[in-house]
């Protein structure tokens, strides 16, 4: 298995509330990504980083933010949690070569409830 | 219009069976293919990945391209219960990864 590993794995929150999960990755891969998956819609990237403190919107980044201050982390927030944020999370790193991201290894990914 | 268009199913076959499961994506400018699978409660996992358009074959498995019809397959021999799971293929371009919406595949043995 790649080293990546997603904390936590579950997670109950509250309407309102601050909420930050953790990817954290022994590759030293240089692009990293978080991606929700919701039935019907497969997974959609939310933001991605293509190095330290260099990070990109994807289709579903309103509500989000991300910060990445160490190759090896990268932190996702939800700023003000919402139960259309109820989702499972993963977080995802890959390889770029010569301009192509080539594959894509993901974490086991969070399961996140908003109530 | 989706990026990648994939067929939900689900599909269900009989153990043994060849299965054949596609995806069709907008942009010819893509040049990375890749499938991958999920088991319930799992991360996906990379089965295979392609570069450009041609075949390439793993044990039971063979991903194809044909970029003239933006079209990718993947065929899977002697189909085992153990391969039930939902298959996602995925395309790589302008640094991202775009995912289709995943075949929901069954073997019954």
């Amino acid at each position: 298995d790649a080293g990546i590993t997603q904390s936590p794995r579950h997670k109950v929150t509250e309407t309102g509330t601050p909420v930050t999960l953790r990817c954290h990755q022994t590759e030293n891969h240089r692009y990293m990504y978080w991606y929700r998956q919701d039935p019907g819609h497969g997974l959609r990237l939310i933001h991605y980083s293509y190095g330290v403190k260099d990070t990109d919107k994807g289709e579903v980044s309103d509500g989000y933010s991300v910060s990445r201050s160490k190759t090896e982390d990268f932190l996702l927030t939800l700023e003000s949690a919402t139960s259309s944020q109820t989702s499972v999370y993963f977080c995802a790193i890959s390889l770029n070569w010569q301009g192509e991201n080539t594959e894509a290894f993901f974490g086991q990914g969070t399961r996140l409830t908003v109530v | 219009q989706k990026e990648v268009e994939q067929d939900p199913g689900p599909l269900s076959v009989p153990e043994g069976a060849i299965v054949s499961l596609n995806c069709t994506y907008s942009n010819s400018a893509f040049q990375y293919f890749m499938w991958y699978r999920q088991y319930s409660r799992k991360g996906p996992e990379l089965l295979m990945y392609t570069y450009s358009s041609g075949n390439k074959e793993d044990g039971r498995f063979t991903a194809q391209v044909d970029k003239s019809s933006k079209y990718i397959s993947l065929f899977i021999r002697d189909s085992q219960p153990s391969d039930s799971a939902t298959y996602l293929c995925a395309v790589s371009g302008n640094e991202k990864l775009t995912f289709g919406t995943g075949t929901r595949l069954t073997i019954i043995p």
